[in-house]
């Protein structure tokens, strides 16, 4: 079974700044993807960014990026010039390549901006 | 574009009724998926359809049932609701194509008193 791992329930940044959120996956396939999603208060999922196992660049989409470090098995997001928008829940959700496309997910991490 | 469209968005019932949740997706998506949201668990995966004419369970079926009526439709029943069952729920889909991410419909708000 695949288990993701999210340990911080909240966290405050400052507009402006750089923020991290921390994943860490367990599995025992060698072939996976990582995501995240974010869902503000208005309650959808938005897909961020992707990251395959076999991946050997970091992926970035726009002010996201996802810090990949295969042998600690972490997915750490990494959100710069936080934004008051960027004020929400954010999960990170993995998938093996074996198991019909299904996610499993994290708990979560709010993220609060402050002005 | 529609994308995945859930109903119904918010519901009452009361312990022991039965409803049922519709989801569509008009983005010819051959897998589909529904999910639960509880505070401090994430989503967790109720039931899913890898293709039209499968279902499978998924980490917590018990107290639900799905439909796949066709390839854009499925649906989500409770035949019994219980209180454990308040929750929101969504709706996903993926064509299984690139990177195979899950689209989400906008969630339905189910409270069992």
């Amino acid at each position: 079974a695949q288990k993701i791992t999210q340990t911080q329930p909240g966290m405050f940044v400052q507009e402006k700044e750089a923020v991290t959120l921390d994943c860490t996956y367990d599995t025992s396939d060698q072939s996976y993807g990582l995501f995240w999603y974010k869902q503000p208060s208005s309650g959808e999922m938005i897909f961020l960014i992707y990251q395959g196992s076999y991946d050997e660049q970091n992926a970035t989409e726009g002010r996201y990026s996802l810090n990949f470090q295969k042998a600690r098995k972490s997915a750490n997001l990494v959100i710069s010039a936080s934004q008051l928008g960027d004020s929400a829940m954010y999960f990170c959700a993995m998938r093996v390549w074996s198991n019909d496309y299904k996610l499993s997910f994290g708990a979560g991490t709010t993220v609060t901006v402050r002005a | 574009n529609a994308g995945v469209t859930q109903t119904p968005k918010f519901q009452v019932l009361k312990t022991g009724q039965s409803m049922t949740l519709q989801c569509a997706q008009d983005m010819n998506h051959n897998s589909m998926y529904w999910y639960r949201q509880d505070p401090g668990m994430g989503l967790r995966l109720i039931y899913y359809s890898a293709s039209e004419g499968t279902t499978d369970k998924g980490e917590v079926p018990n107290g639900y049932n799905v439909s796949r009526l066709n390839k854009r439709e499925f649906s989500l029943r409770l035949e019994s609701a219980a209180p454990s069952q308040t929750s929101v729920y969504f709706c996903a889909s993926t064509s299984r194509r690139d990177t195979g991410e899950l689209f989400f419909g906008e969630g339905s708000r189910l409270t069992v008193l």
